[in-house]
């Protein structure tokens, strides 16, 4: 079946602008996890959701940032006016159920200069 | 407060030879544990997890994992590694009762396998 998809895969803007990243988890899971990863690290945790609701948003790093999962499904994690230090790989992943394994997306690369 | 260590950044190992990569924990209680693995310009792949029940869990790719608790261990491992399992590999772990369902992550180990 279809795994995990972000888009975009890369997004390069403009330091000041705004930019959405989305996700579309596996169908019927529960769960949505948002992480940003540097090269050869470990995930660094944004958010999560069970269903629509956000159940922990503790890792993000500031109020530029944010999430949303309006219907359950789909999310997207938005920052607004961006800065060189938000250039990462943002990843999603969800997992049927919370806390059980995660099935991770691509990725969005995003580059802001 | 729980925490991961992987404490190889690296581990080198022979095609053919087994391979071990080490990953030790700390949670209050019992904990959920996971391996990952991450191919080069790839996404994370889940690998194995121990939730309960048998200590040797056996995963994707020939992988298996070892739950030892009293040594809070959970060591990954191949008998015959190939120059494909060439990667980086994460453990994470989380406590079982905790109502926070974040994962807590290793730095992640190297994983380089020489024909």
């Amino acid at each position: 079946g279809a795994g995990v998809s972000q888009s975009p895969r890369y997004k390069v803007t403009k330091r000041g602008q705004d930019v959405a990243l989305r996700c579309d988890p596996i169908s019927g899971h529960v769960s949505l996890y948002w992480y940003r990863q540097a090269l050869g690290q470990g995930p660094e945790f944004l958010t999560y959701f069970n269903y629509e609701a956000q159940q922990d948003k503790s890792g993000l790093p500031n109020d530029r940032f944010s999430a949303e999962r309006p219907e359950g499904s789909i999310s997207t994690l938005t920052i607004q006016r961006t800065e060189q230090r938000d250039s990462a790989m943002y990843r999603c992943a969800s997992s049927p159920q919370s806390g059980f394994e995660q099935y991770f997306g691509p990725g969005t690369r995003l580059t802001v200069t | 407060a729980q925490s991961v260590a992987q404490p190889e950044d690296q581990v080198n190992v022979a095609e053919g030879n087994p391979l071990t990569v080490k990953c030790t924990y700390s949670v209050s209680g019992n904990p959920y544990l996971f391996w990952y693995v991450q191919y080069p310009n790839r996404g994370l792949q889940f690998l194995l997890k121990y939730i309960t029940g048998d200590n040797l869990v056996k995963g994707s790719y020939g992988f298996e994992a070892e739950f030892n608790k009293s040594q809070t261990s959970f060591h990954l491992k191949k008998p015959s590694a190939l120059v494909s399992d060439s990667a980086l590999y994460f453990c994470a772990v989380r406590e079982r009762m905790d109502s926070n369902y974040q994962l807590i992550w290793g730095a992640g180990t190297k994983l380089i396998i020489k024909p």
